[in-house]
């Protein structure tokens, strides 16, 4: 399985600040997903992250409140912008394909656990 | 729309006993995959078993298997033998092709020593 390294793993942030997370992958992949789980929910899709081009972001979110970098096939960031106390949630990266290429499987990072004050 | 829903928000089993969790669909795809993830308080999600839609067999892994029944767009999971480190937060998941997944709001299943 494709191995998935994330950090920070938590972080407490003030409100209005920025926290960009990052995420390596241990074999290049075509597609990079952000997702975020909120407190006692299931995971919701923020965006796809494609290598060369602009992420494309799910209903409810913007690139202005979470820009995405994807500069090559291992890597990809996060940032959560401007943050208030309802961004506290947990933001997993995952890919869909593992080190052989099949691309049926997702694959996730141990997360990020986000408390704004 | 593809909705995926699990009826069962929490459950609890005896150490070495069998438990069920149930998830239901809803798809007008005809070609797809379902997974059952785990999520242990260490918060890595974790995957149990996955399930192609077109092969009617039904996956096993070990002390898991699921019950596929496409007509019903039922697929639940049989965890067996149940251990102390299958407490956890367990989510289905249905994928269709471009890889777009959805995921279940999860039932939290506890294993009692």
């Amino acid at each position: 399985s494709a191995v998935i390294s994330q950090k920070p793993s938590r972080d407490i942030c003030q409100r209005g600040t920025s926290l960009t997370i990052q995420c390596q992958v241990d074999s290049q992949v075509t597609m990079m997903f952000w997702y975020r789980q909120q407190p006692g929910q299931s995971l919701t899709l923020i965006a796809t992250a494609n290598q060369g081009s602009e992420a494309t972001y799910e209903s409810g979110f913007v690139i202005d409140k979470f820009p995405i970098s994807r500069p090559n096939l291992t890597f990809s960031t996060l940032t959560v912008s401007n943050m208030s106390p309802e961004d506290s949630s947990i933001y997993l990266c995952s890919v869909a394909q593992d080190p052989q290429g099949a691309r049926e499987k997702l694959f996730f990072g141990s997360g990020t656990q986000l408390s704004v004050l | 729309a593809q909705t995926v829903t699990q009826s069962q928000p929490e459950m609890s089993v005896q150490e070495a006993e069998t438990v069920t969790l149930s998830c239901t669909y809803d798809t007008s795809e005809n070609n797809y995959y379902l997974f059952w993830y785990k999520q242990p308080p260490s918060r890595q999600m974790i995957l149990v078993i996955r399930q192609e839609a077109y092969k009617q067999q039904n996956a096993t892994e070990n002390r898991f298997s699921v019950n596929f029944q496409k007509a019903a767009k039922s697929f639940s999971l049989k965890i067996s033998d149940s251990q102390l480190g299958d407490t956890a937060m367990y989510f289905c998941a249905f994928m269709k092709r471009g890889n777009q997944f959805y995921f279940g709001t999860g039932t939290s299943l506890t294993v009692i020593p």
